[in-house]
Order: structure tokens, then sequence, then C-alpha cells
């Protein structure tokens, strides 16, 4: 199966900050790589697939990139509705598929 | 506005059964493949289940084969997940979620999940 290891698993930030999380695949996934964003006692939220494509409705503030193993979500300015934790997660040919075990991110 | 909407959750046994149901509206539900994915308290996702639009083709994660049955049906815009010999490591919040099957494929819309217990 493949492995998928985000870092770091939490984060502090302010408000404006840009925040980095990145996302590894044990083997090459080519572009089949999704993030979510989950609240508190909420399912889960599409915000990026095809490792850069942004789901409609979600803000042009979040942004995704890579390819192959490595990959990278990064929101340009935290907004305080961003605070949450964030999964990737790979799609990549026939089932399982698997997420990383997220990163939460938290205020400073 | 795409809901889906869990129920069938609970308190249940070690070596019980369980039967998950997910309600969809507001989307063609036949077009879609979809899945069920659950969290156990205070952890990550994990994927369960996948079903095609016409049940011909099912996927499980390893820990569930041969104990977990997904099915749905189109008529009743209702996606299922019938649970036997439950175990305590199977406690989780389970979501059912939509699958956009094109080029690359993604869980799309998620439901507000339900909580299942396996405790003695």
């Amino acid at each position: 199966d493949i492995q998928m290891t985000q870092s770091p698993s939490s984060l502090s930030a302010s408000v404006g900050d840009r925040v980095t999380i990145t996302c590894r695949a044990s083997q090459s996934i080519s572009r089949y790589l999704n993030w979510y964003q989950q609240k508190p006692g909420k399912g889960p939220k599409l915000l990026i697939y095809a490792a850069s494509r942004l789901q409609s409705g979600v803000p042009s503030r979040f942004s995704g990139s890579g390819s192959g193993t490595d990959f990278t979500l990064t929101i340009s300015s935290l907004q305080l509705e961003d605070f949450a934790t964030y999964y990737c997660q790979q799609s990549y040919s026939t089932p399982p598929w698997t997420f990383g075990q997220g990163t939460k991110v938290e205020i400073k | 506005e795409v809901q889906l909407v869990e129920s069938g959750g609970g308190l249940v046994q070690p070596g019980g059964s369980l039967r998950l149901s997910c309600a969809a509206s507001e989307f063609s539900f036949s077009n879609y493949w979809m899945s069920w994915v659950r969290q156990a308290p205070g952890k990550g996702l994990e994927w369960v289940a996948n079903i095609k639009q016409d049940g011909s083709e099912k996927y499980y994660v390893d820990s569930v084969k041969g104990r977990f049955t997904i099915s749905r049906d189109n008529a009743k815009n209702s996606l299922y997940l019938q649970m036997n010999s439950l175990r305590a490591e199977d406690t989780a919040v389970y979501y059912c979620a939509s699958i956009d099957y094109g080029d690359y494929k993604e869980f799309d819309y998620w439901g507000q999940g339900t909580l299942v217990t396996v405790s003695s």
C-alpha cells in the first residue's frame, strides 16, 4: 500500500501568515493527490484535487503543487476560518486509497 | 445543495453487527461511485470501501475484508455499510462520501458522519 506522510503534524500561525504543509508519498503517484480541510465535529471538505486544481468555491488563497512523490498545500494569507486540520489523500490506481496523518493548524 | 446524511450508528458489543445508511439528495446519486471513510476518536481519516455506480465493483481496506459489505440502492438514493464481527478497533465516526471519478478521483462531497462504538 502507498503510505502518505504529512509534515508538520501541527503548527501555530497568526492571521495573515503564509502557511505551507507538505505531503510525501511512498511511491510515485503522479498528480493523484487531493487535499481536505476538516473542522471539529464536521465532515472533511475538498480543497484541492489533482495536486493543484482548486475545487469550486474554495478561496484562491489555497493552492497546491507537486507531482510524483512530493506535494505542498499553501495558504497564502491565513484567515480565522482556516484554523482546522488538513489531510492529503492519494487516489492513484485502484484502492486502497490512503490519507496522510493530518496537520492541525492552530492559532498562535 | 448536495446532502449526504448518515444514520444507523450506535453502541454495539464486540462480535455484533450494525448497518449504516447514507441518504443522498440534490445530486445524481446513481451516476457516482460512493465510499465510506472512517475516523477513530482523535485520529486521522481512513478509507474503508468504494462501490461503483451499478454495484458491480467494490473495494475494501484489508482490515474489514470479509466482515463489512458495501451496497447501494439507486432507486432509494441510498448507500449502506453492513458491518459484522465488529471489533473495538472499528470504533469510529463513519462518513459517506461521493467520488468524482473523472481523470483524477477525489471525494467531492461528505456527510456529517455517524458514530459507531464497539464496546462491552
